[in-house]
C-alpha cells in the first residue's frame, strides 16, 4: 500500500537556525498538506498546497514558514528562524483529490530546537 | 467550520465492542464526517468515511442518524493495539479539498 514518507524522522537544532522537512507524497495525490502536533496537544494544521501554490494557511504558518515542490516528488517545509515553541511532531499527509477525500499522513518528523 | 465534541478518554476490556459518540450539531450540508486513529508518535491513521446512514469496512463502522448532528464510531471487539487517540473531525470543503481541522480527540484505553 502507498504510504507518505517522511525524513528525518527526528530533527533537532539551535534556535534561529533553518530547518527544512521533506516529504514524499503518494505519488498520484495532487493537495498536500503540512500538520504539527505539540506533545501533548491536538494536531493543527499549517498549510495546504496545491497545483504549486498555497491553497490556504493558518494563522500559525506566518512568515518564518514556506513550503515548496521542489520536484516531482518532494514536497517541504521549511522554517527560516526557528523558536523554541516551534519544537512539535510535524506531520505531512497528502490527497488524491479534493472535496472529501481522505488524507494520509506521514509518519511524522520529531523537531527538537534547543 | 464544524466543531466537534467526543469524549476525552474511555477504558473497554478487550474483546468488547468500543462505540464513541461524536456531536457536530452545526455540521454542514457539504461536510463529510471522518474518524482517524492516532497512536503515540505516529501520524494520524484513516479509519472510516461517510456521509449519512452507515458505513461499515474492515475496521470499524460509523453510524450518522439522518440529522446527522452526531455520529458513532464502532470498533468491533477491541485488542489492547486498539489503545490509541480517536479523532473525529468534520470536513469543510473549501477551495476544492476537504479543510480539516482535528479536536482533543477520545483517548481510548483497552484493559487486558
Amino acid at each position: 500500500e502507498p504510504e507518505v514518507t517522511q525524513t528525518p524522522s527526528h530533527q533537532v537544532t539551535q534556535m534561529g537556525q533553518e530547518v527544512i522537512l521533506r516529504c514524499v507524497p503518494i505519488s498520484n495525490h495532487l493537495y498536500f498538506y503540512w500538520y504539527r502536533q505539540i506533545l501533548g496537544q491536538k494536531v493543527e494544521f499549517l498549510v495546504s498546497f496545491y497545483n504549486n501554490e498555497i491553497s490556504e494557511k493558518s494563522e500559525i504558518f506566518d512568515d518564518q514558514f514556506s513550503v515548496e515542490r521542489p520536484d516531482g516528488s518532494n514536497f517541504t517545509l521549511k522554517i527560516r528562524s526557528t523558536k523554541l515553541e516551534d519544537s512539535a511532531m510535524y506531520f505531512c499527509a497528502s490527497s488524491e483529490g479534493g472535496d472529501a477525500d481522505t488524507q494520509y499522513f506521514g509518519p511524522g518528523t520529531r523537531l527538537t530546537v534547543l | 467550520l464544524a466543531k466537534t465534541t467526543q469524549p476525552i478518554s474511555m477504558d473497554s476490556y478487550e474483546g468488547q465492542e468500543v462505540n464513541i459518540t461524536c456531536s457536530h450539531n452545526n455540521i454542514a450540508t457539504n461536510d463529510y464526517i471522518t474518524w482517524y486513529q492516532q497512536f503515540p508518535s505516529q501520524g494520524p491513521r484513516f479509519i472510516i468515511q461517510g456521509y449519512k446512514t452507515k458505513v461499515t469496512n474492515e475496521v470499524a463502522s460509523l453510524f450518522i442518524p439522518a440529522d446527522r448532528k452526531s455520529s458513532t464510531l464502532s470498533l468491533p471487539r477491541v485488542s489492547l493495539s486498539d489503545t490509541a487517540v480517536y479523532y473525529c473531525l468534520v470536513g469543510e470543503e473549501s477551495g476544492g479539498y476537504q479543510k480539516v481541522t482535528f479536536g482533543t480527540g477520545t483517548k481510548l484505553q483497552v484493559i487486558p
